[in-house]
């Protein structure tokens, strides 16, 4: 079954700390997507990032990075010296044989000043 | 220029009333979704079109019928409307196949049923 879990509902830190936020998914596929994005509070949803099953490794695009881990079926999104821009609903997905991306619940992160 | 759009943005009916919701994509992406997220944020998969094909369609209320006159436009209506229909209606679309495409979202449709 395809399943994708962010036990974290809501991170909140001061401007400029570091921050990760997990994602654990599951499938029975060995060929699969694992995607994330973005929601601010205006509401549209922002594509992220993009990671096939075959590639395992980390990806750094400025002040974001993600560390993806197939042994623990992870996908973890980190944001260094974070911003206050950077407040926003993040979400985790998951494409696979069935044709669709099933997301996680969500991780509200709230950046302090 | 916008990838996919939607309208309304905003709709405000009383239940028992009967509503659609537009979309259009201008990227030519060949398959076409509704997503459905509530007030805790939870985003949740209803259909998904193919070249104006349903290809899935997740255990949705049969109130519930999207209409695909052309592979780029995917259309939603809601007849009967509950109050538990209120929520964002998000449109998205991709390049499907084999290797799976990032979602193009639109702005989403906020829909109150009082």
């Amino acid at each position: 079954a395809q399943k994708v879990t962010q036990a974290q509902t809501e991170i909140s830190v001061v401007e400029k700390e570091d921050v990760t936020l997990d994602c654990v998914y599951e499938t029975r596929d060995t060929t699969y997507y694992l995607f994330w994005y973005k929601q601010p509070p205006s509401g549209e949803l922002v594509f992220l990032i993009r990671r096939n099953s075959f590639d395992e490794q980390n990806e750094i695009s400025g002040r974001y990075s993600w560390n993806f881990q197939k042994s623990t079926s992870s996908f973890n999104f980190t944001i260094t010296a974070s911003q206050v821009v950077d407040s926003a609903v993040y979400f985790c997905g998951e494409y696979s044989s069935a044709s669709k991306i099933i997301f996680g619940s969500g991780t509200r992160l709230s950046i302090r000043p | 220029d916008t990838a996919v759009s939607q309208t309304p943005k905003y709709l405000v009916t009383q239940m028992g009333n009967d509503k659609s919701i537009k979309c259009e994509q201008n990227l030519g992406h060949d398959t076409m979704y509704w997503y459905k997220q509530d007030s805790k944020k939870f985003l949740k998969i209803m259909f998904s079109y193919n070249n104006k094909e349903l290809i899935i369609n997740e255990t949705v209320p049969n109130r519930f019928s999207p209409k695909s006159p052309d592979k780029a436009h995917l259309n939603l209506h809601i007849n009967s409307l509950e109050l538990g229909d209120s929520a964002v209606y998000f449109c998205a679309s991709s390049q499907g196949g084999q290797v799976a495409g990032e979602l193009f979202f639109g702005e989403g449709s906020r829909l109150t049923v009082l």
